[in-house]
């Protein structure tokens, strides 16, 4: 079965410095996502990416995080200065339609110390 | 937000089959039911997904009541490997995305 894929599994920054998730969607698929979740906490929405435009973002995605498609392949999320709020584990996931399931990467740890 | 309710853990012997009951009584007429589930920190696993019918595949079944308020996933026989944290989700097919409740943490014993 076709995957998500996201790098690094793994991040540690300091406090204040900008990082940039990665994430590779599913080949064919037009809707991206951004997902987080703080350890022992639920799985919560950030972003939702459709036609190289943000077509839903939550409370969290603040002017801190910004996506974007840089090209057919990649899809990215950044945040320009990392809090220590911000550790969590990130999960990107596409769908083809809209219509369809998501399909969720493994994720990235990010530590922010 | 989740507009569904789960409870918060159960237990089933490995085996047996594992019902995992949901509610969602404000249920609109084109959101579909959504279950997925979490094993550790891994990435959400899709399961399945219906509307109205029951549905079946190779993971589970989904038995929805003939209200849409209530549903059922059905693990016919668990495995230790399905110890996990299950999430009913409701969602309209228009490209909005999921949200995800507290789900029910199912642990499988042996």
């Amino acid at each position: 079965e076709p995957e998500v894929t996201q790098t690094p599994s793994h991040q540690v920054t300091q406090m204040g410095q900008e990082v940039i998730l990665r994430c590779v969607p599913i080949s064919n698929h037009l809707y991206f996502y951004w997902y987080r979740q703080i350890l022992g906490q639920k799985v919560e929405f950030l972003v939702s990416f459709y036609n190289n435009e943000i077509s839903e973002k939550s409370e969290i995605f603040d002017d801190q995080f910004s996506v974007e498609r840089p090209d057919g392949s990649n899809f990215t999320l950044k945040i320009r200065s990392t809090k220590l709020e911000d550790s969590a584990m990130y999960f990107c996931a596409s769908t083809g339609t809209g219509y369809e399931k998501l399909f969720f990467g493994s994720g990235t740890q990010l530590s922010v110390l | 937000d989740a507009k569904t309710t789960q409870p918060p853990s159960m237990d089933c012997a490995e085996g047996r089959a594992a019902n995992l009951p949901c509610n969602h009584s404000t249920i609109s007429g084109n959101e579909y039911v959504y279950w997925y589930r979490q094993i550790h920190s891994q990435g959400p696993q899709y399961i399945i997904h219906g509307l109205k019918n029951n549905e079946t595949n190779e993971m589970a079944s989904l038995i929805i009541t003939e209200d849409r308020k209530s549903s059922t996933l059905i693990l016919p026989h668990a495995t230790l490997r399905d110890t996990a944290v299950y999430y009913c989700i409701v969602r309209a097919n228009t490209g909005n995305q999921f949200y995800f409740g507290t789900g029910t943490s199912l642990t499988v014993i042996p």
